[in-house]
């Protein structure tokens, strides 16, 4: 069975602290690794894509890096506004649909 | 680009009453649009697929007569919760496929659906 489990279920960070974020998938046929930024109460932002092992994106604060069986979400230097609940997310096979993971809350204190 | 609208952004009805949720990509035609569901400190749940002109696919476990999707266009597809009960309260988000290599799928702002 397709599971994706991201930890820590919360962080709680300084400003200006870095910390990365994990999401291991158990997948067959990975066609696809999604990370969202959701607020409260908002539906999720799209941030990268990732597809295969190796590969690395970079936005702003945000990497995004992808092994064969984790991806890891690097929070560079926080800020208070990158307070957000963080989902991964995966495509596999054929099917559009998308399996996210239950999400990693960032609380960045100023 | 990539924008997905939903209407309303909230709703609080009646138990046993029906209410429409629509979801509309304004600057992309959307083929596949998706439903999902979300209760409070949880995940996306996600509850059907639908593909323009088509019939819904509906992932197990959900209802398909109490929660109809229709997809009627390329850039509307719309979720009507019917003879709603308390417990069909949650918070449901629409997002959508436009087709191409890169999968991204966009998502809308949320529909908050309360029932009393």
């Amino acid at each position: 069975e397709d599971q994706v489990t991201q930890s820590p279920e919360a962080l709680r960070l300084q400003e200006g602290e870095s910390s990365s974020l994990n999401c291991s998938y158990t997948v067959s046929g990975l066609r696809g690794l999604f990370w969202y930024r959701q607020d409260p109460g908002k539906g999720p932002e799209f941030l990268f894509t990732l597809y295969s092992a190796g590969e690395e994106k970079e936005k702003e604060r945000l990497k995004a890096t992808l092994t064969k069986k984790e991806s890891f979400l690097h929070i560079t230097a926080p800020k208070p506004e990158d307070s957000a609940t963080y989902l991964c997310a995966v495509r596999v096979r054929n099917d559009y649909k998308l399996s996210f993971g239950a999400g990693t809350t960032v609380t960045v204190r100023a | 680009g990539a924008v997905v609208s939903q209407h309303p952004s909230w709703v609080i009805c009646k138990s046993g009453t029906s209410v429409k949720i629509e979801c509309r990509s304004l600057d992309f035609q959307a083929t596949t649009m998706f439903w999902y569901r979300q209760f409070p400190k949880q995940s996306l749940m996600l509850m059907a697929t639908s593909n323009e002109g088509s019939k819904a696919t509906y992932e197990q476990g959900v209802e398909k007569d109490k929660f109809l999707i229709n997809h009627a266009s390329l850039t509307l597809s719309t979720l009507t919760v019917t003879s709603a009960h308390p417990e069909d309260s949650s918070f449901y988000i629409c997002s959508a496929f436009g087709g191409g290599s890169s999968y991204e799928q966009y998502f809308g702002p949320g529909t908050r659906l309360t029932v009393t």
